[in-house]
Order: C-alpha cells, then structure tokens, then sequence
C-alpha cells in the first residue's frame, strides 16, 4: 500500500466554483501535514501546513481527520491561477512522503 | 538569499556515462534531501542527511550516492546512467519551524539515452 494516496484527478471547474478532494496515508503516527502546489514541470511549493483542528487560508481550507487517515483540501471561489497540481504530504520522522497530485484546472 | 540551486537544469548522458547535480542552499538548514519525480508520479525520495558528514538512502537509493561535507552543499552522483534513471531530480531543504517548510530547487531535468 503506498503511503499517501491521492485522487489524481483532473477535477476540471468553472471560475468561481468551490473544489474539494482528499487524500489518504497509511502511518498512522504520521506527525505533520501539508499541501504543497506544482505547477508543469516546476518545483513544488508549500501551500498551507494541515493542523488537527483543521485551518484556513483565504480561500483555502485543509481538514486532517486523523481516526480515518484522511487530509482534504477545499478552494473556494476558484480562479484561473489555482490550475495546478496539489500534492499531500506526510511527515514520518525526517522524511516528507508525497502523493502522486491531485490536478485541478479551472476554465473560463 | 539565494535558497535552493540546483545545476544544470538539463542534461542529457549517454548510458554507462558518469555524471553529478550539485545542489546548494544558502538558508544554512540541516535537512537536504534529494527527490527524483518521474511523469505522472510523486516525488520519491533518494537520499537525505540531517547534516554534514551524515547522510542516509530514502526510497530509491540505488544507482545513486550523495555526499554532505558542508551544510550547503549536497551533490547527487550517478555512476552508471541507465535510462531507467531518466527523471526530474529535485533538491531540497528543511527548516524546523513551526510551518515545517522543505524549501526545493528549480530541478533538474536528465534524459539518459
């Protein structure tokens, strides 16, 4: 079983829509959480830290339900600019896991 | 601060040719780690070090080995090219704040043919 698994998607929506897609891990001591953005074929960039009582970040909210092994991530009121990779990220000890992305592109 | 530097950002090596990325970051974090990230796929780690003069394989070691004499500098080697190692190869570094922030380079991109 792989470590972080992820929807790879691609979830396509209009502007303005609101998107939401999770994913999962299989250690359950995992210590810390992230999103991370990746644009094509350019280095991926911390987006939002997850915390247990769950954060936000304008229009970004990430959620970690640690009985059920899961992390999501809401975009509310898309734009063009959140078209993207979204990668899950779990911290075991000092070593990141990443999932393979979840792509979101956001149409006119 | 410069961050994290990665060179070249292409190459192209024949098989059984020799080759290393250099990887530098001036932001003096402890953690470097190098990733290789082949189409379609996550990021799978290679190498990492907590700090100089102490490294260790991740996930995918073989065929490849690392170095770490200096905080900064964490060169990746391929002895062997094979074209199975034909991927993007991404550094990165870590500080231990609250954010738990990996800080990565701009990657680079090795065809081996």
């Amino acid at each position: 079983r792989k470590e972080v698994e992820q929807d790879p998607g691609p979830f396509n929506v209009p502007e303005g829509a609101t998107v939401a897609f999770n994913c999962t891990y299989s250690n359950s001591a995992s210590q810390s959480f992230f999103w991370y953005r990746q644009d094509c074929r350019k280095e991926p960039k911390l987006l939002m830290s997850v915390y247990s009582s769950g954060n936000e970040d304008g229009r970004f909210t990430a959620q970690l339900n640690r009985a059920s092994q899961y992390i999501s991530l809401l975009i509310r009121d898309s734009k063009l600019s959140d078209s993207a990779t979204y990668l899950c990220v779990v911290l075991n000890d000092y070593k990141l896991s990443f999932g393979a992305g979840t792509t979101v592109t956001v149409r006119a | 601060n410069a961050g994290v530097t990665q060179t070249p950002k292409f190459r192209i090596l024949k098989i059984g040719q020799s080759m290393t990325l250099q990887c530098t970051q001036d932001m003096n974090h402890n953690y470097m780690y190098w990733y290789r990230q082949d189409p379609g796929m996550g990021l799978k780690l290679i190498y990492y070090s907590v700090g100089a003069g102490i490294t260790d394989k991740g996930e995918v070691p073989n065929g490849y080995n690392v170095s770490r004499s200096t905080t900064e500098d964490f060169p990746l080697r391929l002895e062997l090219a094979a074209p199975s190692q034909t991927s993007v190869y991404f550094c990165a570094s870590r500080v231990r704040d609250r954010a738990d922030t990996q800080y990565f380079g701009p990657g680079t991109r090795l065809t081996v043919l």
